[in-house]
């Protein structure tokens, strides 16, 4: 059964600081992984979709990398603004559950002016 | 629309009482999933239509939840005999194919059962 994990639960980092999140899952056999935010009292909004057989994709100020054989996703976000100070989520998608995502319990990420 | 849907934003139910909630999926979007969300927690996995077609309801927790999507489009996720566990909010998710395009979420329904 695919687990997802997600490290730190919550993070405060200082305005201008490069911030990192993981994501690790157990269960290689993926199809992709998403990163989405999720703003208090709202829904998910998705941030970068990599499919499983790219390394990394970017949008911005925010990077993604995969590796899938060891189980592993690092979302990195340049410059931190306090703007992003939200919960980021990763799920990943199965290749043997298509309709199924599997999501982490997220990181609470606050940043401060 | 735009974005996904989902209606109402907000619903209080007594103990026992029937609810439906609703979603419009972003037009054109094949695929849509329903998500239920507790506190502090990721979302997980309820079920999923590709169409009209349920093919995978495997996350309904009992009986009690049921799901259709009638003519492939607006989908009503029905709670019956609701009871205090249900309180959660409940996303649903729709994208353009089956196969692993991006998900986008509506802003979902929070239930409290009380």
């Amino acid at each position: 059964k695919q687990e997802v994990t997600q490290i730190p639960a919550a993070l405060s980092v200082p305005e201008g600081e490069n911030l990192v999140l993981n994501c690790s899952f157990t269960d290689s056999a993926i199809y992709n992984l998403q990163w989405f935010r999720q703003d208090p009292g709202k829904g998910l909004t998705s941030l970068l979709l990599i499919q499983s057989s790219q390394r990394e994709q970017t949008s911005g100020r925010l990077n993604a990398s995969l590796d899938k054989s060891s189980g592993r996703s690092t979302l990195y976000i340049a410059a931190s603004q306090p703007g992003d100070s939200a919960t980021y989520l990763c799920a990943v998608r199965g290749t043997d559950s298509w309709g199924k995502l599997q999501f982490g319990a997220g990181t609470q990420v606050v940043v401060t002016p | 629309g735009a974005g996904v849907s989902q209606s109402p934003r907000y619903k209080v139910a007594k103990r026992g009482q029937d609810v439906a909630l609703r979603c419009d999926p972003i037009s054109g979007h094949v695929s849509l999933f329903w998500y239920q969300q507790a506190l502090g927690q990721g979302p997980e996995f309820l079920t999923y239509f590709q169409n009209e077609a349920q093919l995978d309801k495997s996350g309904l927790p009992s009986d009690r939840f049921f799901a259709e999507r009638p003519e492939g489009s607006v989908s009503t996720l029905k709670i019956q005999r609701t009871q205090q566990e249900d309180s959660a909010v409940y996303l649903c998710a729709s994208s353009l194919e089956d196969r692993g395009l991006e998900a986008f979420f509506g802003q979902g329904t929070r239930l409290t059962v009380v």
